[in-house]
């Protein structure tokens, strides 16, 4: 399975402010996923992420709040945006390598606005 | 719209007891079901996946089994040990490989 490197590992960030989060692939793959765990909740569908397109988003999530980049077929960013207390939470991006496969996670990043 | 429900929603057992966690899913159109275990503040560590041609897949004291026309999963952990205390979220697959996930089943193992 594929390997991902998620960074970072956790923050404590001031609301109104933003944050970046990382994922390296050690493999090409055609989409990445970016998911939500808000605290005491399962995982959450944000955005689907492919190389060479606009991310497409989930009903509730808005490219405004939670812009994507994908320049290559590695790698992936997700921004969190004016970020408010109800933002905290856990995010994860998730790869696969094809539909025999099944899905690989990164550490996830542990968010926290104060 | 697919939901996926586990039971129960936390488990405690003594060490060394085997045990069942059950997943269940109301739209039986789905390509692979996958279990992922998950310790406290982390991310996903999957441990196994059942092609939906598949009945079931073993690793190790881990068993899941799938039943798709009655849209039913079970994880079955055997000689339990302590380090096994995590939540444990089943997942579907469907079309547009969309990961819909239950609720978990947050289990402790005590000594």
């Amino acid at each position: 399975s594929a390997v991902i490197s998620q960074k970072p590992s956790r923050d404590i960030c001031q609301r109104g402010t933003s944050l970046t989060i990382q994922c390296q692939v050690d493999s090409q793959v055609t989409m990445m996923f970016w998911y939500r765990q808000q605290p005491g909740q399962s995982l959450t569908l944000i955005a689907t992420a492919n190389q060479g397109s606009e991310a497409t988003y989930e009903s509730g999530f808005v490219i405004d709040k939670f812009p994507i980049s994908r320049p290559n077929l590695t790698f992936s960013t997700l921004t969190v945006s004016n970020m408010s207390p109800e933002d905290s939470s856990i995010y994860l991006c998730s790869v696969r390598r094809g539909t025999n496969y099944g899905y690989t996670f990164g550490s996830g990043t542990r968010l926290t606005v104060v | 719209k697919q939901e996926v429900t586990q039971i129960p929603a936390a488990l405690s057992v003594p060490e060394g007891e085997n045990l069942v966690l059950n997943c269940s899913f109301t739209d039986s159109a789905i390509y692979n079901l996958q279990w992922f275990r998950q310790d406290p503040g982390k991310g996903l560590t999957s441990l196994l996946l059942i092609q939906s041609s598949q009945r079931e897949q073993t690793s190790g004291r881990l068993n899941a089994s799938l039943d798709k026309s009655s849209g039913r999963s079970t994880l079955y952990i055997a000689a339990s040990q302590p380090g096994d205390s995590a939540t444990y979220l089943c997942a579907v697959i469907q079309g547009a490989q969309k990961l819909v996930f239950g609720q978990g089943t947050r289990l402790t193992i005590n000594p």
